[in-house]
């Protein structure tokens, strides 16, 4: 079965400090992997994704994300948080053979993440 | 392009009424989603269709939730009779087969 594991409700950093919010994946193959972003009141936006190749996986906003197939994990990161940063994230994954699924994404329940100023 | 459209934005309706929300998805995306959001139960997934076909609706929650997609532009979520644990906002996505799905803007749900 696949699923998405987000293992902090919230998280909550200073301005121009680093963030990270956190991703663990359980999936049949080998993964492909999401970051969506939600403002408040808005349908979620697509950040970046994993597909192959490079581990490190660079998205929009400045945002970043390590694929680490050990330890089954895609850790989403920004070097420099910012207040416009504060929304709702969510971590997905689905198999890379699309299979019966047809592309089917599986989400995590979501981190909100608050930068204050 | 316009984005996927959803509406209405916010519906506000009496228990027992009948509620249909409508979704139109990208021009020329092959997949469209529908979800529920809840704080309690998080971003849920209710049905998907592919090429206007119904592929997984193990998701939706009982007999009173029923979607169609009777053309490729557009698709409908009905809800018959409503009830107050069904207020929530719904989201439909669509997905042009390159694993990245667009979202609408939802619509938020009320059912008194």
């Amino acid at each position: 079965a696949q699923s998405v594991a987000q293992p902090e409700d919230q998280v909550k950093v200073a301005e121009g400090n680093p963030l990270t919010v956190k991703c663990t994946y359980s999936v049949s193959g080998n993964p492909y992997l999401f970051w969506y972003v939600q403002y408040p009141n808005r349908g979620l936006q697509f950040l970046l994704k994993y597909i192959t190749g490079d581990n490190l996986v660079k998205g929009s906003y400045g945002f970043e994300a390590e694929f680490n197939k050990s330890q089954t994990s895609f850790h989403l990161k920004k070097p420099s948080a910012l207040v416009s940063d504060s929304a709702l994230y969510f971590c997905a994954v689905r198999p890379a053979d699309r299979g019966s699924t047809l592309g089917r994404l599986y989400f995590g329940r979501g981190t909100q993440l608050t930068v204050w100023p | 392009d316009a984005g996927v459209i959803q509406s209405p934005r916010h519906e506000v309706t009496e228990m027992g009424q009948e509620v249909t929300l409508r979704c139109k998805p990208i021009s020329g995306h092959n997949s469209l989603f529908w979800y529920r959001q809840t704080m309690m139960r998080g971003l849920e997934l209710l049905i998907y269709f592919n090429n206007n076909v119904p592929i997984d609706d193990s998701g939706m929650p009982e007999d009173r939730f029923s979607a169609k997609m009777p053309n490729a532009s557009f698709s409908t979520l009905k809800i018959q009779p409503s009830e107050p644990r069904d207020s929530a906002v719904y989201f439909c996505s669509s997905d042009p087969f390159t694993d990245t799905q667009y979202f609408g803007p939802g619509t938020r749900l009320t059912v008194l």
